[in-house]
């Protein structure tokens, strides 16, 4: 079975430019999340998708980044305009539903953004 | 409010040691889950275990070993023999109803070096 996918591995843009990434989730999973991870601390949740409906999205950085699951199976996230704070791995993970806690979330190699 | 924390931020170890990285957690909620996931170099999230708050049995799974106790809020996972494939960063998260839906939390994990 194939795993969570994350595009581009690996970016590096100025200050105030932008940059999209994008996650396709394992095949039938109906949540979708995006972490930021900052080097030396853990996963930070900016927003999760129960199909294509928003679930939680308080700890996203409203005023430079959005997301969108459009059709309820891939995802992308931008930051526009991008901040040199903003530099972190950009990390989609899935789990099977949401509902009930305790679904594992299965993670892709994430996305590595360096603001310069 | 719910809150993971991991108070080794580093551990270095010779090969063959035993090594225990230690997870204390805090939760309101009555039914919650723990988990334990390992970030090697390359950058993705492997999950490792799941335990939830009703099952306070410690689990084996070859050199890796946990153990619960929700008396002490603590779920540390212990590696016997260590090996150099081991090194990686180990991160304890938590999941729970919490207020406003299901979400897990991640500690700010554990880098573990074993050298040979």
């Amino acid at each position: 079975e194939a795993g969570v996918a994350q595009s581009p591995r690996y970016k590096i843009i100025e200050k105030r430019q932008s940059v999209a990434f994008w996650c396709n989730p394992i095949s039938g999973h109906a949540t979708l999340y995006w972490y930021q991870q900052i080097l030396g601390q853990g996963p930070k949740l900016l927003i999760q998708f129960q199909n294509n409906g928003v679930v939680d999205d308080s700890q996203l950085p409203k005023d430079r980044f959005s997301a969108e699951r459009l059709k309820g199976v891939d995802s992308t996230l931008k930051i526009q305009p991008a901040k040199l704070e903003d530099s972190a791995v950009y990390l989609c993970a899935s789990s099977l539903f949401q509902g009930a806690s305790g679904n594992t979330i299965y993670f892709g190699e994430g996305s590595w953004l360096t603001v310069v | 409010a719910q809150k993971v924390t991991q108070a080794q931020t580093e551990i270095s170890v010779v090969e063959k040691e035993d090594v225990t990285l230690d997870c204390v957690y805090e939760t309101r909620d009555t039914t919650y889950y723990l988990f334990w996931y390992k970030q090697p170099p390359s950058g993705e999230l492997v999950f490792l275990i799941r335990r939830n708050s009703f099952d306070e049995q410690n689990e084996i799974s070859g050199r890796y070993s946990w153990n619960f106790q929700k008396s002490t809020s603590s779920f540390n996972f212990t590696i016997t023999a260590s090996q150099v494939v081991d090194s990686a960063v180990y991160f304890c998260a938590l999941s729970g109803t919490n207020t406003g839906g299901f979400k897990t939390i991640f500690g700010a994990g554990t880098r573990l070096f074993v050298k040979a």
